[in-house]
């Protein structure tokens, strides 16, 4: 899936430390741009997700960062757990055409104590 | 709410055969996709069904077809399989036209095919 690429592949940060995950994309038309976090046999599951009309979208300590000029969206984890220990993926979408979710290749994340 | 599931868990078959993989959509949801996810991969999209019409199809053979019943669960056949189709299976579903509240997925059926 070369439309959207994600960086980097493998990410280990100590405990308390800050985890920051970026996408780029090439479809222009993508409206609607998602993190997922999934864990070890499980589906994933949305994290937290952002409209293009903001730059930048806070919850709890996730936050995502936009950059529509840029094409990129990034995933910054604040105060980072070992339970957040997980593979996260973005997965931009056209809000407007069924949801089509187009996932990036991953990365997994690893916090140490 | 009782979520996205999935069965079987785990499956395995042999070259040449057929499966069919099953999904029962979150209560009220009615529309339902299905991903492949290949080992240390993204999902990858192969077709969504709403209202028991294919809405939507990625990049995958005529082999891959699916099924949605009036009570929005769902099925995924795979005819002819190859070892390639060994990955984890996921369904997800939605509400058309509420995509922003996101998809909820199952767990997976992680299919081999040996």
């Amino acid at each position: 899936q070369q439309q959207v690429k994600q960086s980097p592949q493998s990410l280990i940060v100590q405990k308390g430390g800050i985890s920051i995950i970026n996408c780029a994309y090439e479809n222009t038309a993508f409206d609607y741009f998602p993190w997922y976090q999934q864990f070890p046999g499980k589906g994933p599951a949305l994290l937290i997700a952002i409209r293009p009309d903001v730059s930048e979208k806070k919850e709890g300590r996730f936050t995502i960062s936009f950059n529509k000029s840029a094409k990129q969206f990034s995933l910054h984890i604040m105060d980072s757990q070992p339970g957040d220990s997980a593979t996260y993926f973005c997965a931009p979408t056209l809000y407007n055409q069924g949801g089509k979710l187009i996932f990036g290749q991953g990365t997994e994340l690893s916090v140490k104590p | 709410e009782t979520g996205v599931t999935q069965s079987p868990t785990h499956l395995i078959k042999t070259r040449g055969q057929q499966v069919t993989l099953r999904c029962s959509s979150q209560s009220g949801h009615n529309t339902v996709s299905w991903y492949q996810q290949a080992l240390g991969q993204g999902p990858q999209f192969i077709f969504q069904y709403y209202r028991e019409e294919e809405n939507g199809r990625g990049n995958f053979p005529p082999r891959f077809s699916g099924l949605q019943f009036p009570n929005y669960s769902s099925e995924l056949n795979v005819n002819a399989l190859e070892l390639d189709d060994s990955a984890l299976y996921l369904c997800a579903s939605s509400i058309t036209g509420r995509v922003h509240y996101g998809y909820t997925f199952g767990s997976g059926t992680r299919l081999t095919v040996v």
